[in-house]
């Protein structure tokens, strides 16, 4: 059964730029929540969709947006690069949107904005 | 707000010792709660998990305490390997949210 698959693995962009990265979950999960990871700061977490729906949306700015698609793989999108964005940016899925079994995580994206 | 704390952001334990990661919440509508283990250039894995009726579940050599009085849970590790040398993610939830904590990076020297 194949993982959470994120692409691409390393992206370096500019300040002012935009980027999206794209999660493929689990073949069968219907939930996908994308989480910020930086030093100090753990995983923050971005957003949840669920069957294509955004259903949580955490504290960040209006540049951070995703979506879902019919297939449940997810992009989310940055928009005007800051240097504060650089981070291991990973998605997780899970079957449906209860938190009991936790999340299967994908490897993850690192932006690096320079 | 950090909701779901990990006060420790590291720790190190001699091989076959007790590890023991500690981490606090806030917020007593979380009835779920779990950890996980990440290595570098890695995503997080599940490791082991502890619903709000219970208080203890354990897994090998990997045991979840949790407190609910004292919104308090920790992990132990028993006995500690080098191969459990990792970053340690603590995480609480319900069916809207699963928050993270900071992480505590473990460290198992020989």
């Amino acid at each position: 059964k194949a993982g959470v698959t994120q692409t691409p693995r390393y992206l370096i962009k500019t300040r002012g730029q935009q980027v999206t990265l794209s999660c493929s979950p689990i073949s069968g999960h219907r939930s996908v929540s994308w989480y910020q990871q930086t030093p100090g700061q753990g995983l923050q977490f971005l957003f949840e969709y669920f069957s294509e729906t955004q259903r949580n949306k955490g504290n960040f700015p209006g540049r951070f947006s995703g979506r879902q698609f019919s297939n449940s793989r997810s992009e989310m999108n940055v928009s005007t690069l800051e240097l504060g964005d650089s981070a291991l940016y990973l998605c997780a899925s899970s079957q449906g949107r209860g938190k009991a079994r936790g999340y299967t995580f994908g490897s993850g994206t690192r932006l690096t904005v320079v | 707000d950090q909701q779901v704390k990990q006060n420790s952001p590291s720790l190190s334990v001699q091989e076959g010792r007790i590890s023991i990661l500690n981490c606090d919440y806030t917020n007593s509508m979380f009835d779920y709660f779990l950890w996980y283990k990440k290595y570098p250039a890695e995503g997080p894995t599940f490791l082991i998990s502890i619903s709000s009726i219970k208080d203890k579940n354990e897994d090998g050599r990997f045991t979840v305490f949790l407190n609910k009085s004292a919104k308090h849970l920790s992990l132990h590790i028993v006995p500690s390997q080098p191969g459990d040398s990792a970053v340690y993610f603590c995480a609480a939830g319900n069916t809207d949210k699963l928050i993270f904590g900071t992480g505590t990076r473990l460290q198992v020297f020989p």
